[in-house]
C-alpha cells in the first residue's frame, strides 16, 4: 500500500517559469511533510518541510502548500532554473509515532534553458 | 556535503554472500536511519536507531540486521544475498527523531 504517491514520474518546465510538483497521501496520522531533491549519484538533499498545523511554508524560490482536507501537498519552484533539474521526493511522517519517513516514488524535473 | 558518510561507495558480490555497509552520522546527530532504493522505486525505510537503541522498523527483511555503536556510527548487515537485494542503500541522520534527515551519498550494492 503506497501511502505517499507522486503520480507524475516526470515534468518539463521552461527556465524562468513555475514548476509545480504534486504529492498525495492517504494516512491522516501524518503530521510532518518534507521535500527532498536528488541528483544522480548523490543522496537526497533536504529542501523544505511543513508541519500539519500550517498550510504554507516558503523558503526563497521554494514554497510548499499543504491541503489537509484533500491530503495533498505541492512544491512550487519560482522561477525555475536549470540547476533545479533533479528528482524530487516528497516524504511524510507521523511524529507522534515512530518518526519514520514514508517516501513517494519521485518526480523527475527537467528545466529547459 | 551533508556530513553523513557511507562506505563503501560500491559493492559487488555474489548471491549467498554477506556484506556490511557502514554509516557515520553528522556530528551531534543521535538518530540514524537506513533506506533501500531499488530501481525506479522510492526510498523504502528499513530501520532507525536512536542513541544506540532500535527505534523503528520498516520493511526490513529477516536476512538484514543493523546496529548503532557507542560512537553513533551504524552498520547494516545483509546476509544470504539475493539478486533482488541489488539496490542503493542510503543512511540518513538527524539530531533526534522527528527532525529533518540528512542523507549520505549511498552505497550501491550489486549482487551477481
Amino acid at each position: 500500500d503506497q501511502q505517499v504517491k507522486q503520480n507524475s514520474p516526470s515534468l518539463s518546465v521552461q527556465e524562468g517559469r513555475i514548476s509545480i510538483l504534486n504529492c498525495d497521501y492517504t494516512n491522516s496520522m501524518f503530521d510532518y511533510f518534507l521535500w527532498y531533491k536528488k541528483y544522480p549519484a548523490e543522496g537526497p538533499t533536504f529542501l523544505i518541510s511543513i508541519s500539519s498545523i500550517k498550510d504554507k511554508n516558503e523558503d526563497g524560490r521554494f514554497t510548499v502548500f499543504l491541503n489537509k482536507s484533500a491530503k495533498h501537498l505541492s512544491l512550487h519552484i519560482v522561477p525555475s532554473q536549470p540547476g533545479d533539474s533533479a528528482v524530487y521526493f516528497c516524504a511524510a511522517s507521523d511524529r507522534s509515532g515512530t518518526y519514520k519517513y514514508i517516501f513517494g516514488t519521485g518526480t523527475r524535473l527537467k528545466v529547459l534553458a | 556535503d551533508s556530513g553523513v558518510t557511507q562506505t563503501p561507495k560500491h559493492l559487488i558480490t555474489a548471491t549467498g554472500q554477506r556484506v556490511t555497509l557502514r554509516c557515520s552520522p553528522r556530528s551531534g546527530d543521535l538518530s540514524v536511519y537506513w533506506y533501500q532504493q531499488s530501481l525506479d522505486q522510492g526510498l523504502q525505510f528499513l530501520i532507525q536507531y536512536y542513541n544506540g537503541e532500535e527505534r523503528a522498523k520498516g520493511n526490513i527483511l529477516e536476512r538484514f540486521s543493523a546496529q548503532q555503536f557507542p560512537d553513533l556510527h551504524s552498520e547494516l548487515n545483509l546476509s544470504s544475498l539475493e539478486l533482488g537485494d541489488s539496490a542503493l542503500y542510503f543512511c540518513a541522520s538527524s539530531v533526534a527523531g522527528g527532525n529533518e534527515q540528512y542523507f549520505g551519498p549511498g552505497t550501491r550494492l550489486t549482487v551477481t
